[in-house]
């Protein structure tokens, strides 16, 4: 069993719709929680981070992490074709460099 | 101006063959990392230099050698190549040992054939 489990998708949803992506972990000892977007062909970039439980907005993106369950969620608002990308959840242990990541959910949005 | 730069950005080449992917990064952090990306985008961390001292090396053969001539240079070089190698491989930096914000270069994608 993976450490970090994620929905490879591919998730289809139009324009406008509201999204929902989330990662399930094993690991309690996960403190810090980020979500990367990845376009294809390119590098993933920081989208959200979050330091132990709660929520956390930046305009139309918000995380949630909820330790207790060991799920974490990333919301879109107004879904954008420009959001279709690879969407990867990422967490780590406080102290520890390494970034474990999830396989990353595929999102389509149509026009 | 390109924060993470890896090059080349494409290598195909034979196996048996050694090749190197160098990245530079003009951010001035500390800790830079190398990561393999596979077939299903699975993305995992080889290699995590911290101001030129190795911190991570998670189990990568010994034909995998990073090399850090300074802070803002981390290169990889790989000997004896194999099919298993093709993946898309990622150059990272931070701002600091355990930052959470790490910076991506645009990948540097290898075929074995």
């Amino acid at each position: 069993q993976k450490e970090v489990e994620q929905d490879p998708g591919p998730l289809s949803v139009p324009e406008g719709a509201i999204v929902s992506l989330n990662c399930t972990y094993s690991n309690s000892a996960f403190q810090y929680f980020m979500w990367y977007r990845q376009y294809s062909r390119k590098g993933p970039e920081l989208l959200m981070y979050t330091y132990s439980s709660g929520n956390k907005e930046d305009g139309r993106f918000t995380a949630q992490v909820d330790k207790s369950s060991k799920y974490i969620s990333l919301f879109i608002r107004d879904s954008q074709p420009s959001d279709s990308a690879t969407y990867l959840c990422a967490m780590r242990r406080t102290g520890f460099q390494k970034l474990v990541f999830g396989t990353g959910t595929r999102l389509l949005v149509s026009p | 101006d390109t924060a993470v730069s890896q090059t080349p950005k494409y290598l195909v080449t034979q196996m048996g063959n050694d090749k190197s992917i160098k990245c530079e990064q003009n951010l001035g952090h500390d800790t830079m990392y190398w990561y393999k990306q596979d077939s299903k985008k699975f993305l995992k961390i080889m290699f995590s230099y911290n101001n030129k001292e190795l911190i991570i090396n998670e189990t990568v053969p010994n034909r995998f050698s990073p090399k850090s001539p300074d802070k803002a240079h981390l290169n990889l070089h790989i000997n004896s190549l194999e099919l298993g190698d093709s993946a898309v491989y990622f150059c990272a930096s931070s701002q600091e040992q355990g930052n959470t914000e790490a910076f991506f270069g645009q990948g540097t994608r290898l075929t074995v054939v």
